[in-house]
């Protein structure tokens, strides 16, 4: 079956502008998580979703970031007003919930801020 | 705070030589030891994941092992193929009543396979 999928998979947008990035997770996955990961190192939480509901948002780095998941499906992540220092890959990834652990990742945004 | 250690950084072997990636961690709780595949540009790949002391898993030319504070992928005679960057996460106890089933990734080992 079809992966977890993001969009767009390239943002190239300048400083001060917003992005919206999307994850679309696995059929049947209620459980949703974003990532960033910055060149030579794993994955950082930035938050969590289970369902519609957004459980854990710890990993935010600070208020310009926010995310959503309206219907318990797609989920959308922006970040405001954004600074170079927000260049980053922005992984997605999906579990079944329940109690499975797994997580599936997607392929990821690569987002610059010139 | 959650830690996960990975080394070596980089290693590099022979098509056929076998050896072994390791993962140290600290988590309050451990709730699972999960390992996961990278190729260039691509999102990580589930592998395998571990939760007590003393499980083992294994899949193809890769076998992972739990101790209480460390994790091994033991990688037996290697293919180029095998040539990715391997990552260990850890999932600790829940924050806040609410639950939360985040992972704490260690920066992975990028292996490479000569042949």
């Amino acid at each position: 079956g079809a992966g977890v999928s993001q969009s767009p998979r390239y943002k190239v947008t300048k400083r001060g502008q917003d992005v919206a990035l999307r994850c679309d997770p696995i059929s049947g996955h209620v459980s949703l998580y974003w990532y960033r990961q910055a060149l030579g190192q794993g994955p950082e939480f930035l938050t969590y979703f289970n369902y519609e509901a957004q459980q854990d948002k710890s990993g935010l780095p600070n208020d310009r970031f926010s995310a959503e998941r309206p219907e318990g499906s797609i989920s959308t992540l922006t970040i405001q007003r954004t600074e170079q220092r927000d260049s980053a890959m922005y992984r997605c990834a999906s579990s079944l919930g329940d109690g499975s652990y797994e997580q599936y990742f997607g392929p990821g945004t690569r987002l610059t801020v010139t | 705070e959650d830690q996960v250690t990975q080394s070596p950084e980089a290693l590099r072997l022979q098509e056929g030589e076998s050896s072994s990636l390791n993962c140290s961690y600290t988590v309050s709780g451990l709730r699972g030891l999960f390992w996961y595949r990278q190729d260039p540009g691509k999102g990580p790949e589930f592998l395998f994941t571990l939760y007590s002391a003393g499980e083992e898993k294994e899949k193809e030319r890769l076998k992972a092992t739990l101790t209480k504070k460390e994790s091994f992928l033991h990688i037996t005679a290697p293919k180029p193929e095998d040539s990715a960057t391997y990552l260990c996460a850890a999932r600790g106890l829940e924050y806040s009543g609410a639950g939360s089933y985040q992972l704490t990734f260690g920066k992975g080992t990028k292996l490479s396979v000569i042949p």
